[in-house]
């Protein structure tokens, strides 16, 4: 497609419920990130792929969080047991190259996903 | 510690005003990478601008200027003649260069409303 889709656009879960969230990245995107973004705050890294291999996952939260792009295009974002303080939008992000080799540098973002734990 | 500070939260002016945003960032780095993002209400952030640290030339893009100057470890960003269009939360971002992927750290943003 042309831009970084992401499903849900919105998700309330019960805290306690797994849930996942899809990023569809650029067709032929090396790069994917994901971030969360709190309310009223910056994103914040969660984790880097390039192509399948996950090269830096140090912002995952906590043992709940998992991320997975097992074929090196569609990523998925699992969260289990949700609980209140995951409340966030989450961010995936696409990258033809490494920031280092792009000749602009910028990263294409989805619109996210609005996770709400009630 | 790497780290990106945008003081102002909200800015308000009235359309066609000018008006600048600011960024200060911290980081032990020799070379790094800075960013401005757009995120409208739609949600995604939409690229602005990239400089390497080791280039300190101003750049003007249309009315968008930036003024990057490593002694005072800012990364200011300037709108000329403002639109409502350019109502949005506006971010600065700060990227190590040594290869962690290039991960970006965000400052908190600064919302600006621009009035007709």
């Amino acid at each position: 497609g042309a831009g970084v889709s992401q499903s849900p656009r919105y998700k309330v879960a019960k805290r306690g419920q797994d849930v996942a969230l899809r990023c569809d990245p650029i067709s032929g995107h090396v790069s994917l990130f994901w971030y969360q973004q709190a309310l009223g705050q910056g994103p914040e890294f969660l984790t880097y792929f390039q192509n399948e291999a996950q090269l830096d996952k140090s912002g995952l939260p906590s043992d709940r969080f998992f991320a997975e792009r097992p074929e090196g295009s569609v990523s998925t974002l699992k969260i289990q047991r949700t609980q209140q303080e995951d409340s966030a939008v989450y961010l995936c992000a696409s990258s033809l190259r490494l920031v280092e080799q792009a000749p602009s540098g910028g990263y294409t973002f989805g619109s996210g996903t609005r996770l709400t734990v009630v | 510690a790497q780290k990106v500070t945008q003081a102002q939260t909200e800015i308000s002016v009235v359309e066609k005003e000018d008006v600048t945003l600011d960024c200060v960032y911290e980081t032990r780095d020799t070379t790094y990478y800075l960013f401005w993002y757009k995120q409208p209400p739609s949600g995604e952030l939409v690229f602005l601008i990239r400089r390497n640290s080791f280039d300190e030339q101003n750049e003007i893009s249309g009315r968008y200027s930036w003024n990057f100057q490593k002694s005072t470890s800012s990364f200011n960003f300037t709108i000329t003649a403002s639109q409502v269009v350019d109502s949005a939360v506006y971010f600065c971002a700060l990227s190590p260069a040594y290869n962690q992927g290039g991960k970006l750290i965000f400052g908190q943003g600064t919302e600006l409303s621009v009035k007709p």
